[in-house]
């Protein structure tokens, strides 16, 4: 089953906005990730953010972090046709030896229109 | 790119037949975890191996089996193939396990008829 549930499902912006994306996930976390995929091929990692943190910075990516509301945003400023993907976040619940797995939400689907 | 690589990149099998994906973890990387991503679903946790043994499994029947080799990289088994089973396979390595960030291989697409 899918913890995280990224909204919106689908997001088509004009190149140069801004696209912010939600993540809702449902029991405690370790740290939460944002990934990034192209056209069904690997996932890349954007940005980890860990439950004692509320906001971090990668370049134009901006994460925020509400562990008492169990939510999460990604901020993608100044957006380029190459920002066209999916993007799902994940949640780690377990540190060390019997791992849990990252788990996924659905993803959005982000068009970047030139 | 991350330097984790997969193979092969397609594969076409028949219900009831069994499969083998393999995978190279990063250099330096002692933690494989294996993914399966229906369409248009995000990637499900099939199971974790550290050090050459498992570490953790989701929620996957026993069919579903694996191995680490002492140079880290992987094989994912899937046995009795169902028409379910069609999906891409990514498999994931890191170096201390899911506190740090995932690197994912450009993964395996599957499909059972």
């Amino acid at each position: 089953s899918q913890q995280g549930e990224e909204d919106p499902q689908a997001l088509s912006i004009q190149e140069g906005e801004n696209a912010t994306m939600n993540c809702s996930y449902k029991t405690s976390i370790n740290n939460l990730q944002w990934y990034r995929q192209n056209s069904g091929r690997g996932l890349v990692h954007l940005i980890l953010i860990r439950s004692n943190e509320r906001e971090k910075h990668s370049g134009r990516l901006r994460v925020t972090l509400d562990t008492s509301k169990k939510s999460s945003s990604l901020l993608i400023t100044a957006s380029r046709a190459a920002d066209t993907a999916s993007y799902f976040c994940a949640t780690a619940t377990h540190v060390g030896g019997g791992a849990d797995g990252l788990t996924f939400g659905k993803g959005t689907h982000l068009i970047i229109q030139p | 790119e991350t330097g984790v690589t997969q193979s092969p990149t397609h594969l076409i099998k028949t219900r009831g037949q069994q499969v083998t994906l393999r995978c190279s973890s990063q250099s330096g990387h002692n933690t494989v975890s294996w993914y399966q991503q229906a369409l248009g679903q995000g990637p499900q946790f099939i199971f974790q191996y550290y050090r050459e043994e498992e570490n953790g499994r989701g929620n996957f029947p026993p069919r579903f089996s694996g191995l680490q080799f002492p140079n880290y990289s992987s094989e994912l088994n899937v046995n009795a193939l169902e028409l379910d089973d069609s999906a891409l396979y990514l498999c994931a390595s890191s170096g201390q396990g899911l506190s740090y960030e995932q690197y994912f291989g450009p993964g395996t697409r599957l499909t059972v008829t």
